[in-house]
């Protein structure tokens, strides 16, 4: 049930761009994605419902694509402040089950 | 909003010592998660309320942990006794409901469990 992430991790230089991906061998209701930096909280980046929408926060934004069960995240013209751990979660009986999780590593 | 609220942030106990992690919920939300996050296993969720009342248990290891919401503001996790492979960052997270936008889930801090 747990959804799968890909790439496992990524290392960009500051202005690059990234995406990442979710999917689940079930039908998605919703999708949500978190971020988590080194010691702290997973931090709520954003959340896409059935529907297809795409929805955006600062220059990160994602698609929901739930005909192929899967959602992406795109990181645009990344800044150092977007490293840490992006974990994509999927609904399933009113229970959020996360990914293995994305590490993101911006460099100067 | 203050957020979620948990304590201890850290805790270094004993194997077979009695353990209990305190969370306090967003005020207003109904929902309230504990999860825990090793490296080994990810992110889980080992129980969730609604209203006060336990709705999912299924993720709870074993009989050594249990949890309680006495009231709307206030849970515990308690594991009796604590091996060292409880040893994990335990968060609590708290949501006004569990569809739409309401769904969305908000964390404390967590706490860093270790046990010796």
């Amino acid at each position: 049930q747990q959804p799968v992430q890909s790439p496992q991790a990524v290392i960009l230089r500051e202005g690059e761009d990234a995406v990442i991906n979710c999917s689940s061998s079930k039908a998605l209701y919703s999708v949500h994605w978190y971020r988590q930096k080194h010691g702290e909280a997973p931090v709520f980046l954003m959340i896409l419902l059935k529907g297809g929408e795409q929805k955006g926060h600062e220059k990160i934004s994602a698609s929901f694509n739930e005909k192929k069960q899967q959602s992406s995240l795109y990181l645009t013209a990344s800044q150092l402040s977007y490293s840490g751990t992006y974990f994509c979660g999927t609904v399933n009986d009113y229970k959020l089950s996360f990914g293995a999780g994305t590490t993101v590593t911006v460099r100067a | 909003d203050a957020g979620v609220i948990q304590s201890p942030r850290h805790e270094v106990t004993e194997m077979g010592q009695e353990v209990t992690l305190r969370c306090k919920p967003i005020s207003g939300h109904d929902y309230l998660f504990w999860y825990r996050q090793t490296m080994m296993r990810g992110l889980e969720l080992l129980i969730y309320f609604n209203n006060n009342v336990p709705i999912d248990d299924s993720g709870m290891p074993e009989d050594r942990f249990s949890a309680k919401m006495p009231n709307a503001s206030f849970s515990t996790l308690k594991i009796q006794p604590s091996e060292p492979r409880d040893s994990a960052v335990y968060f609590c997270a708290s949501s006004l409901g569990l569809a739409g936008d309401q769904e969305t889930q908000y964390f404390g801090p967590g706490t860093r469990l270790l046990v010796l």
